[in-house]
């Protein structure tokens, strides 16, 4: 079962302008990361925040989590081309069972339009 | 560098035929997994294991084997495909399995059974 849900869907914006995600998740977490996926590709991590930290900066990335209302953001500012692409969401449980079994979302679409 | 490697990257079986996927990482990681990606549905783990020898189930292992005799390989293996197995299948390794540590995915093989 899916963990975290991503909003919106899908998203088309124009190159320049900044990129909003959100991912909402139902059960504790220790980590959130997010990954960028293109097209026939595998994903790429992009950033981790931890469970304990409100905000994180990575280049044009800003990744803002929210423990008590379960969600987290994703910010690209100034978005190119280059960032079209899907981003997924993806968070491990909070116990510290064997195995980096993280359970991903269903994932933004993002189109930049040039 | 070749990071995790999947091969093959295509393939079409018949309903009951059989078939090993096959994942590489040179990165020397402990820990390694296989997700299927289906559209709308995020990845869902389908196995995965935290060292040479040790292989665990994850949420969807029904329908598939692994196993895990070096550190560098672990192949995925389909028993009697069914067409509800067509999907995106992507192998991915982390340093270690503990939460928190980022992944490393595969370009993905992409599963057609008719």
């Amino acid at each position: 079962s899916q963990q975290g849900e991503e909003d919106p869907q899908a998203l088309s914006i124009q190159e320049g302008e900044n990129a909003t995600m959100n991912c909402s998740y139902k059960t504790s977490i220790n980590n959130l990361q997010w990954y960028r996926q293109n097209s026939g590709r595998g994903l790429v991590h992009l950033i981790l925040i931890r469970s304990n930290e409100r905000e994180k900066h990575s280049g044009r990335l800003r990744v803002t989590l929210d423990t008590s209302k379960k969600s987290s953001s994703l910010l690209i500012t100034a978005s190119r081309a280059a960032d079209t692409a899907s981003y997924f969401c993806a968070t491990d449980p909070p116990l510290k069972a064997a195995g980096n079994k993280l359970t991903f979302g269903g994932g933004t679409r993002v189109l930049v339009k040039p | 560098n070749a990071g995790v490697t999947q091969t093959p990257k295509f393939q079409v079986l018949k309903t009951g035929q059989s078939m090993t996927l096959q994942c590489a990482q040179d990165m020397n990681h402990e820990y390694m997994s296989w997700y299927r990606q289906d559209p709308g549905m995020g990845l869902r783990l389908i196995h995965y294991s935290v060292g040479a020898g040790i292989t665990d189930q994850g949420e969807v292992p029904n329908g598939y084997n692994v196993s895990r005799s070096t550190t560098e390989d672990f192949p995925l293996r389909l028993l009697s495909a069914a067409p509800s197995q067509t999907s995106v299948y992507f192998c991915a390794s982390s340093y270690d399995g503990q939460g928190g540590s980022p992944l490393h995915f595969g370009n993905g093989t992409r599963l057609t059974v008719t």
